[in-house]
């Protein structure tokens, strides 16, 4: 069965701060790759997607995620994290064309720390 | 507007209770997700579907159904509720492999 593994559950930044969140998947051909956000009593919200091409993707609000095959990740990256950053992030992953089912992972709660 | 939405927002029903939660999407999408949310674990698919009068399996099936009545309604059942039901349910619709749109969700209490 495929995986999704957010390695760090709880993360804690100071505003202004870079952030990485880490993403890893078992799968062996590429699949899709997703990053979701979810607010405070709200709904997941896509930030940026991978299907194939550059393995850097631009996301909404600063975000990007690289996609690394040698090392099956999806990290995602922001360069100055701003306090309403704060959400629970979720990595998601499709097995691409064909397959409909995405495999989430357990997700990163961000807190940002004015 | 919201393009998929959930009813009700809020529900709290007794052990044995019998349950219905609504997901209506307008994106015309061919796929419509059924997931519960719970600490620690993420999201985990329950059914999902295909099209109107099509029903696939999920990974934590048990103690649900669910039926897709036209390409916009999909519903999720819970006929002997558990405390274990107890959760965060998310509707969710898609194209196809691309990405899933989701619901404001739904917070299910059951006593």
């Amino acid at each position: 069965a495929q995986s999704v593994t957010q390695p760090d559950a709880r993360v804690t930044v100071s505003e202004g701060a870079s952030l990485q969140l880490r993403c890893k998947y078992s799968y062996s051909a590429t699949p899709y790759l997703f990053w979701y956000v979810q607010y405070p009593r709200q709904g997941l919200q896509l930030l940026l997607k991978y299907y194939s091409g550059d393995p850097v993707v631009q996301g909404v609000n600063g975000f990007e995620a690289e996609f690394s095959k040698s090392n099956s990740s999806f990290h995602l990256r922001k360069a100055s994290v701003h306090w309403s950053d704060s959400a629970v992030y979720f990595c998601a992953v499709s097995m691409g064309p064909g397959y409909q089912n995405f495999y989430f992972g357990k997700g990163t709660s961000l807190t940002v720390i004015p | 507007e919201a393009a998929v939405t959930q009813s009700p927002r809020n529900k709290v029903t007794v052990t044995g209770g019998n349950v219905t939660l609504s997901c209506r999407q307008t994106n015309s999408h061919n796929y419509m997700y059924w997931y519960r949310q719970d600490t620690g674990h993420g999201l985990r698919l329950i059914h999902y579907s295909y099209g109107a009068g099509n029903l696939q399996i999920g990974d934590v099936p048990d103690g649900y159904k669910a039926t897709r009545t036209t390409q916009e309604d999909f519903f999720l059942l819970l006929e002997l509720a558990s405390p274990s039901q107890t959760s965060l349910y998310f509707c969710a619709s898609a194209p196809g492999a691309a990405e899933q749109f989701f619901g404001p969700g739904t917070r299910l209490t059951v006593l």
